[in-house]
């Protein structure tokens, strides 16, 4: 089993859609970090989270310690997001990836 | 201009032979990881790399593999006698200060084939 789990895998959306992707993860952990990757493989960090909620432009992330859960919602998507997104959790001095969810938004 | 710049972008070697990676942050940098990716599967942690001294790293990251940071400011991924399973993208990062601390800065990558 995977320490940390993504849904959904594949999401597909309209151009001004709510997108909210799930991550899970059963390990401890200090932070989890929302990255981008997009079709060329470049990764880059949306956010670093340790409690609470994080807002950055049309993108909000929220993490709930206690229940070991993070969700990435994006508000009025555009065929721009469209990318990999992946929940990475630091476990002691490492960062463990989960296997992403593939977001394509259509025009 | 990013914090973080990896060369080379590609390299194709012949299985057996020596890879070297290169990582150069911009800034003074005092962590570094190396993940890699193997197409179409998810990034997985090799090494992390702190103050000049290798931190933590996977089961991955085997004798074949090492770390250093031979001038002070670059940083090396070594693979001593690559085989066929070490094509993959290879990734760098830095939290840019101490671990944990905010935002982690990603080279470009360098995408590994070997023959």
């Amino acid at each position: 089993k995977n320490e940390v789990e993504q849904s959904p895998q594949n999401l597909t959306a309209q151009e001004g859609e709510f997108i909210t992707i799930n991550c899970s993860y059963s390990v401890g952990i200090s932070a989890l970090h929302w990255l981008q990757q997009h079709p060329g493989g470049g990764i880059v960090s949306l956010f670093m989270l340790s409690s609470g909620k994080k807002k950055h432009g049309r993108l909000i992330a929220t993490i709930n310690i206690q229940e070991k859960h993070s969700s990435l919602h994006i508000t009025a998507s555009h065929p721009r997001d469209s990318a990999v997104y992946i929940c990475a959790v630091y476990n002691t001095d490492k960062l463990i990836f989960g296997t992403g969810t593939r977001l394509q938004v259509f025009p | 201009e990013p914090e973080v710049t990896q060369t080379p972008s590609h390299q194709v070697t012949q299985m057996g032979q020596e890879v070297i990676l290169r990582c150069v942050p911009i800034s003074n940098h005092l962590y570094f990881y190396w993940y890699r990716q193997i197409l179409g599967q998810k990034v997985e942690f090799l090494v992390s790399f702190y103050n000049n001294e290798i931190s933590e790293k996977s089961e991955i990251f085997d004798d074949q593999f090492s770390v250093e940071r031979p001038d002070g400011s670059n940083f090396t991924l070594k693979i001593r006698s690559t085989k066929l399973e070490d094509s993959a993208m290879y990734f760098c990062a830095s939290p840019g200060g101490a671990a944990n601390t905010g935002e982690l800065f990603f080279g470009e990558g360098s995408r590994l084939t070997v023959l």
